[in-house]
């Protein structure tokens, strides 16, 4: 019974595939993430959703597409992969007082 | 713009030793919530301890607390009678209240626990 799960784990792929990773989360909370973990270990936020609505989109290039069906879903799909999207991608779900990750999807493109 | 720094890329501690890793932050919101979190080599995200800006009171949980210093804008972590289990990466985060519910993250100490 995780909290925060995420499939797969790890991902290999070639460039120009589309992918996609899913994330659920049990705890009932309102608010969903995915952050991205470069190799020099850095977390940046790319989407935050609360309650379905997307709350937060940064700088990420429009071939990443979240999508949340319902609150306790938010999957991340990927088309055209690229050399530089390998990386940790992370989903997370949080309520006030506490934010709660996935295992993490280690994405390599090749 | 809210910014968390972590001015420790790398720390040694001898097991048993208590150990404080620290973490300023930067915003004008005065609604925030603070964060840390330990990623171990495998890779996982495990949740330590939050504090939040209007608690009167320093978090714990545990061998974990939080040195929170509103005033000074800081949010140091301490953990008493380190374990070799406690090397990994430590993250702080903070999360303001009215910036549309992210965690922006600092980038990190690396922890090295000895015996």
């Amino acid at each position: 019974d995780t909290a925060v799960s995420q499939t797969p784990k790890y991902l290999v792929t070639q460039m120009g595939n589309d992918k996609s990773i899913k994330c659920e989360q049990n705890l009932g909370h309102d608010t969903m993430y995915w952050y991205k973990q470069d190799s020099k270990k850095f977390l940046k936020i790319m989407f935050s959703y609360n309650n379905k609505e997307l709350i937060i989109n940064e700088t990420v290039p429009n071939r990443f597409s979240p999508k949340s069906p319902d609150k306790a879903h938010l999957n991340l799909h990927i088309n055209s992969l690229e050399l530089g999207d390998s990386a940790v991608y992370f989903c997370a779900s949080s309520q006030v007082g506490g934010a709660f990750f996935g295992q993490g999807t280690r994405l390599t493109v090749v | 713009a809210q910014k968390i720094t972590q001015t420790q890329p790398g720390m040694f501690v001898q097991e048993k030793e208590a150990v404080t890793l620290d973490c300023t932050y930067d915003t004008s919101d005065p609604s925030y919530g603070l964060f840390w979190y330990k990623q171990p080599s495998s890779g996982e995200m495990i949740f330590l301890i939050y504090q939040g800006s209007y608690d009167q009171q320093n978090a714990t949980e545990g061998r974990y607390s939080l040195n929170f210093q509103k005033a000074r804008k800081s949010a140091n972590l301490v953990i008493s009678a380190s374990q070799l289990g406690d090397s990994a990466m430590y993250f702080c985060a903070m999360r303001v209240t009215n910036s549309g519910y992210a965690l922006n993250f600092g980038k990190g100490t690396s922890l090295l626990v000895t015996p």
